[in-house]
């Protein structure tokens, strides 16, 4: 079943609004979770680490004012992209691992569709 | 910059035949490697991890492993149409956050009834 629960599975926003995603780990504590982004036909690009209880470690490129993690407990965290516009558009996937062991895997939640109209 | 490099297909095969996906990646420091399914409009699926040189086999999946010349791959026996989806190596360089992955671009494979 599924670890790893993302809320919602899809949402159309206007330009300018603001969307906040939910990633919670199901069953576990997850000290860190990933967030990553696809565009249609291209690979998933990490755009951050999120960290309880400190500040998420963006990926170069990645504006961090734009895309407000918060990550205030072990089970919860959020991405809210600000100010959202048209080229914002895309799918949106949190990831947990269970633990740190080197073959413990990223387990993915289904993903977020986001329209910027 | 570490690097994982897929061809993007579309690999097709026939129903039945066996699919190999291969995989190079440059980071001689990696340390574990996770083979991924992603259907259209889905999010990825975890099918194989591997981080021993060698083959590990998993029901009609096997993942081969060679760190010395920096490829992974993953064979698919008796494919099935419902095989057909993109498949993701993703590479590990373990540290204390964890597995921090960096994904290949995908490799498309289309099975045909």
């Amino acid at each position: 079943g599924a670890v790893v629960s993302q809320h919602p599975s899809r949402v159309i926003c206007k330009s300018g609004t603001s969307v906040k995603i939910e990633c919670r780990s199901l069953d576990f504590q997850a000290t860190t979770m990933f967030w990553y982004r696809q565009f249609p036909k291209q690979s998933l690009m990490l755009m951050a680490t999120s960290n309880e209880g400190s500040k998420a470690t963006y990926e170069q490129g990645v504006e961090k004012d734009k895309f407000l993690i918060n990550h205030a407990s072990l089970t919860l965290s959020t991405l809210t992209v600000t100010s959202a516009h048209p080229e914002d558009s895309s799918f949106y996937i949190c990831s947990a691992s269970l633990d740190t062991r080197r073959d413990s895997p990223l387990h993915f939640g289904n993903g977020t569709r986001l329209t910027v109209t | 910059q570490k690097e994982v490099e897929q061809n993007s297909g579309p690999l097709s095969v026939p129903e039945g035949a066996i699919a190999s996906l291969n995989c190079t990646y440059s980071d001689r420091g990696s340390q574990s490697f996770f083979w991924y399914r992603q259907y259209s409009g889905k999010s990825p699926e975890l099918i194989m991890f591997i981080y021993s040189n060698g083959d590990k086999e998993d029901g009609r999946f096997t993942a081969q492993l060679n760190k010395a010349s920096q490829y992974v791959s993953l064979l698919i026996r008796d494919s099935q149409p419902s095989d057909s989806a993109t498949y993701l190596c993703a590479v590990t360089h373990f540290n204390n956050a964890g597995n921090m992955l960096t994904f290949g671009g995908g490799t498309r494979l289309m099975v045909k009834p």
